[in-house]
């Protein structure tokens, strides 16, 4: 059983190119969702979807798109990269939206924008 | 929007039980009290959720007062693999939608 995976683990990006940071669960779980962490400090949420075909915006979700066209995959795009968006992302779900459930997270995409 | 606060820091012994506590004055009839470990280059993991009142598993407790207003996650006799940012979440939900807001956490270290 996988869980939640990320691809790729890695990634180093120049100002201005785009990519898409990968998200893949095995559950079967309705909702996921996207965090960035900066060094020290908390995770910060940027998208989420409750199932297929619906997704929302989180906290900090300037410069990012997600889509959700499969129950399984939840890709996180980033438009432009801007050296603020180095971070380490993280791609988490659960079995429903709600409060008494858990949250199972993946290993997270270290990315570094120069 | 349901906040957290919890300590930045705490220093603990080997062997020692350590107590973190969490506040959210705002907490919201049927919101939970969720905890994640986090340890270095990781993602989050779960360690115990609960309502009221107090929960046990195999690794913590929780301690919930009456008011909710405030909760207790209990370590016994940590070890240094306890050393990790420990988040107290309580859910947010917005627009008809839950989110799952982190606070800053509490770094905890564990010396020998």
């Amino acid at each position: 059983n996988a869980g939640v995976t990320q691809t790729p683990k890695f990634q180093v990006l120049k100002t201005g190119q785009s990519m898409t940071l990968q998200c893949a669960q095995d559950m079967n779980h309705e909702y996921m969702s996207w965090y960035r962490q900066d060094p020290g400090m908390g995770l910060r949420l940027i998208h989420y979807s409750v199932g297929a075909g619906i997704t929302d915006q989180g906290e900090v979700p300037n410069g990012y798109n997600v889509s959700r066209s499969t129950t399984e995959d939840f890709p996180l795009r980033l438009l432009s990269a801007a050296p603020s968006q180095t971070s380490v992302y993280f791609c988490a779900s659960s079995p429903v939206q709600g409060m008494n459930t858990e949250a199972f997270f993946g290993q997270g995409t270290r990315l570094t924008v120069v | 929007l349901a906040k957290t606060t919890q300590p930045i820091s705490m220093d603990s012994y080997e062997g020692q039980e350590v107590n973190i506590t969490c506040s959210h004055n705002n907490i919201a009839t049927n919101d939970y009290i969720t905890w994640y470990q986090q340890f270095p280059s990781q993602g989050p993991r779960f360690i115990i959720q609960g309502y009221k009142t107090k929960v046990t598993n195999e690794v913590a407790s929780l301690f919930i007062p009456a008011d909710r207003k405030s909760s207790t996650l209990s370590l016994p006799r940590v070890s240094l693999s306890d050393t990790a940012v420990y988040y107290c979440l309580v859910g947010d939900w917005m627009d008809s939608s839950y989110k799952l807001i982190f606070g800053s956490g509490t770094r905890l270290l564990v010396r020998p």
